[in-house]
């Protein structure tokens, strides 16, 4: 079976750090990654995917994420964050026979000024 | 074009009851998908319908049910409620089963 954890459920950052939010994933099939943000009272929004092809894969907002096969990881980084960058974060695998989203507990990160 | 939406927004019932909530998915898609989001917890899949027919169930009991109407719009009901059902429940929709999934606002169950 699929499934996603997310190494930290907090993460506080001063303004302009950079930053990291740790995902590994376990799959026995072809892996869809995602990572999706969800601001305060809001649904969630896709920041970026890994389908295929190149391994480091960009998103909107500046974010970037890196999938490393041998280490089942899929790390989001941004090199310098903005204090509206403040939200949960989730990361997600594709699985089963359609398209089912398999969801970590999610990351919160927090960004001080 | 016009997003996914849900309705309504925040509701409360009270133990044993039942809920319908509404979700209208972007123009064009055929697809939609209800996750349960529990406070402080990642989405959990409840089930997908394709076409008007259910495409794939997640471990949630026969309570948990749905429909897909002709225009792709989707109902999910939950009969008998607990206070364990109290959450944000997501739609998503997409073009097909195979694509990116859309997220609606969710809406706000709280049971009591």
């Amino acid at each position: 079976a699929q499934s996603v954890t997310q190494l930290d459920s907090q993460v506080p950052v001063f303004e302009e750090a950079p930053v990291e939010l740790r995902c590994n994933y376990s799959s026995s099939v072809s892996v869809y990654l995602f990572w999706y943000v969800q601001y305060p009272n809001q649904g969630l929004q896709l920041l970026l995917k890994y389908l295929s092809g190149s391994t480091l894969v960009k998103g909107i907002n500046g974010f970037e994420a890196e999938f490393n096969k041998s280490q089942t990881s899929f790390h989001l980084r941004k090199p310098s964050v903005h204090i509206s960058d403040t939200a949960e974060y989730f990361c997600a695998v594709r699985g089963g026979g359609y398209n089912k989203l398999i969801f970590g507990a999610g990351t919160r990160l927090a960004v001080h000024p | 074009e016009t997003g996914v939406t849900q309705s309504p927004t925040h509701l409360i019932k009270t133990r044993g009851q039942q809920v319908t909530l509404r979700c209208s998915s972007q123009s064009g898609h055929n697809t939609v998908s209800w996750y349960q989001q529990a406070l402080g917890q990642g989405p959990q899949f409840i089930f997908q319908y394709y076409r008007e027919e259910e495409n794939g169930r997640g471990n949630f009991p026969p309570r948990f049910s749905g429909l897909q109407f002709p225009n792709y719009s989707s109902e999910l009901n939950v009969n008998a409620l607990e206070l364990d059902d109290s959450a944000l429940y997501l739609c998503a929709s997409s073009l097909d089963s195979d694509n990116e999934q859309f997220f609606g606002p969710g809406t706000r169950l709280t049971v009591l």
